[in-house]
This record gives structure tokens, sequence and C-alpha cells, in this order.
């Protein structure tokens, strides 16, 4: 069974440029979760989405968006980059509930120059 | 505001030794789930284990197992006869039925030492 699958692997970007990441979660799970883990700072909730549509976001601003397409699949936007964003942003998939145990991706590590 | 905290920034344990990892957490809600996550170095975040708050019966996987204090907000986790492939970053979750949100600690840096 094919895992969380995340792309790109490296992404580098320049302070005000847009960034979208993907991910595709595991066959049969219908929610997708994105994470910021950025150093020494754990990993930070980003979105949770299931069958869709948003459920819940983090505290993290309107300039982080993104989406779930109809096969399940997700992408996140970051919008009019800044420095701090840079980070690695990890993907997860569970079957539907958020307590469910979630499976990750290997993630996308995002530099903003 | 629900929060996990995870005091031990880093550990060391010599190989077959048993170690413990310290989590405690806040939170306001009576239904929730806690987790053990291991993040190996350049390598994919993982499920240790997973408790349900209304369990109180400690969850088991193996050579890990936690210590669950619900009154007093505590999730340990066990490592038993440690293992090299045990050097990892371990981070600690909650999350509630009530708000959906994934809660994680800063986590813990353990390194197994031969």
């Amino acid at each position: 069974e094919a895992g969380v699958t995340q792309s790109p692997t490296h992404l580098i970007k320049t302070r005000g440029q847009q960034a979208t990441l993907r991910c595709s979660p595991i066959s049969g799970h219908t929610s997708v979760y994105w994470y910021q883990q950025a150093l020494g700072l754990g990993l930070q909730f980003l979105l949770w989405y299931d069958e869709g549509e948003e459920r819940n976001r983090g505290n993290f601003p309107p300039r982080f968006s993104g989406r779930q397409f109809p096969n399940y699949s997700s992408e996140l936007n970051v919008n009019a980059l800044e420095l701090e964003d840079s980070a690695l942003y990890l993907c997860a998939s569970s079957l539907e509930r958020s307590w469910n145990t979630q499976y990750f991706g290997p993630g996308t590590r995002l530099t903003v120059l | 505001a629900q929060t996990v905290t995870q005091s031990q920034p880093e550990m060391s344990v010599q190989e077959a030794e048993t170690v413990t990892l310290s989590c405690t957490y806040d939170t306001s809600e009576n239904n929730y789930y806690l987790f053990w996550y291991k993040q190996p170095p350049s390598r994919q975040m993982i499920l240790v284990i997973r408790q349900e708050a209304y369990k109180q019966q400690n969850a088991t996987e193996n050579r890990f197992s936690v210590n669950f204090q619900k009154a007093a907000k505590s999730f340990s986790l066990k490592i038993s006869d440690s293992q090299l492939g045990d050097t990892a970053m371990y981070f600690c979750a909650h999350v509630s039925t009530g708000t959906y949100k994934y809660i994680f600690g800063t986590g813990t840096r353990l390194k197994v030492l031969a």
C-alpha cells in the first residue's frame, strides 16, 4: 500500500512569491492535515480537510490556504511568502475523524530567500 | 487553550536500558486522545502509541508503554530495552473530539548510545 506522498521535496522561493505544495493521501483516507514544522517549534497545525471541506484551521494568517480535491488529494498554498515561512511542511492523512491515527508524508522543505 | 508540554528537549539512554519521556497537557475537554509519534532522522513521522482518555488502562505496544495520569494531565512514554533504531525525535500530541485540532508538543530528541 502506498503511503502519503508529497511534492515537491524541496522548494525555494523568494519573499513575496507564492508557493504551492501538494499531498496525496493513502488510498481510502478522506482526511488530510497540514502542519508546519519550523526549527525548535515542533509541529504547528495548519489545516484539516475532510470530504473536500475545510474542517478546521490553526492560528495562521489567511495567506495560508488550501483545498482538497474529489480524489482527496490536497494542495497547500502560501501567498506573499515571508522569510519566517521557511520550514518543513508535513501532510498527514487518516480515515475519517481526526482522532484516528495520522499517517505522515515525508514533507516539503520550503526555503524562502 | 489546549497545550502540550514536553519539558525534556534532549535525552540519551544506553542501549538495552529503559528511558521515560515526559509529556503534560492542558485541556478542558473530557473526551480526547493522546498520541506519541516518532520522527527518525530524515525519515517520516510514525505513530508509536495511542491512548483514549476514557480508558483507564495504559496502552502498550511491545517495548513501548505509557503512564497515563488523567487527573494530573500527564502522559509519559516508557521505552524498554532501548535499541539504536529508537534514536529519533519523539512528539506527544493531543486531540479533543470537540475541537478536532491536533496539538503537538515541541518534541524530545532521544539518542540511544551503543
